[in-house]
């Protein structure tokens, strides 16, 4: 059974740094073609495909956000982490890690419950 | 980057309704895009991917159909549980887009 569920802070100032952690469960990231990704969803607006990370280490970044945005992965503990630096209130979402269909990268067939993230003075 | 604008933004509809919405890309994506469904306050669920393969214990009432730029979701006939919010998203070139989404309201 696959199952990802996101942690971190749910109040941050502009301009700091957020990490969200992505713990799951049910696959591991040390098998080939496994990825795990981060979305975001800003209250009332559309799904935004944030970054990927790949089996073997490969990353992949938004056009938009790259610039600030990194991730990791820790395969022992079955985990994949995302930071963003320079917080705005725009930045304001739920943030997702999602895992796409097993050998097919075209849809996202697992997602956590997803993180509130509130940036805020 | 690639650009998928879906229509209409909203949609009102009866149950037991054939429902159809639309997604266009910017620039062709073959057959790399998913269907979402999404409850308020809830993450979403696949529904199609790879343009028409429907998603593991999705009702068959639900079918996509496309290629190239453009793509429809069709909903046979409307049920309860179907009133949502649905999502168009490409894949290409190791970056993915999502649409702004359709609101399927009850009539």
């Amino acid at each position: 059974q696959v199952t990802l569920r996101e942690s971190g802070p749910a109040l941050v100032k502009p301009t700091q740094t957020l990490t969200l952690t992505c713990t799951f469960s049910g696959f591991s990231l040390s098998t080939s073609g496994m990825c795990v990704s981060w979305i975001r969803q800003p209250p009332g607006k559309a799904l935004e495909w944030l970054a990927r990370i790949d089996w073997d280490d490969d990353k992949f970044y938004s056009t938009s956000l790259k610039t600030r945005l990194s991730i990791s992965k820790d395969t022992s503990k079955n985990q994949v982490v995302l930071t963003m630096t320079n917080m705005d209130p725009v930045d304001t979402a739920t943030y997702y890690c999602a895992r796409p269909i097993a050998g097919d990268y075209t849809g996202f067939d697992y997602w956590g419950q997803g993180a509130l993230v509130t940036v805020s003075s | 980057d690639i650009q998928m604008t879906q229509s209409p933004s909203t949609l009102s509809a009866s149950v037991g309704d054939r429902v159809t919405i639309t997604c266009r890309a910017s620039q062709s994506i073959s057959y790399w895009l998913a269907w979402y469904q999404q409850n308020p306050g809830k993450a979403p669920t696949l529904l199609i991917y790879k343009a028409s393969t429907l998603g593991s214990g999705v009702p068959s009432r639900f079918s996509g159909s496309g290629s190239g730029t453009e793509f429809t979701l069709t909903i046979s006939s409307l049920q309860p549980d179907d009133f949502a919010t649905y999502y168009c998203q490409q894949y290409n070139s190791y970056s993915y887009t999502f649409g702004q989404g359709t609101k399927l309201e009850i009539k």
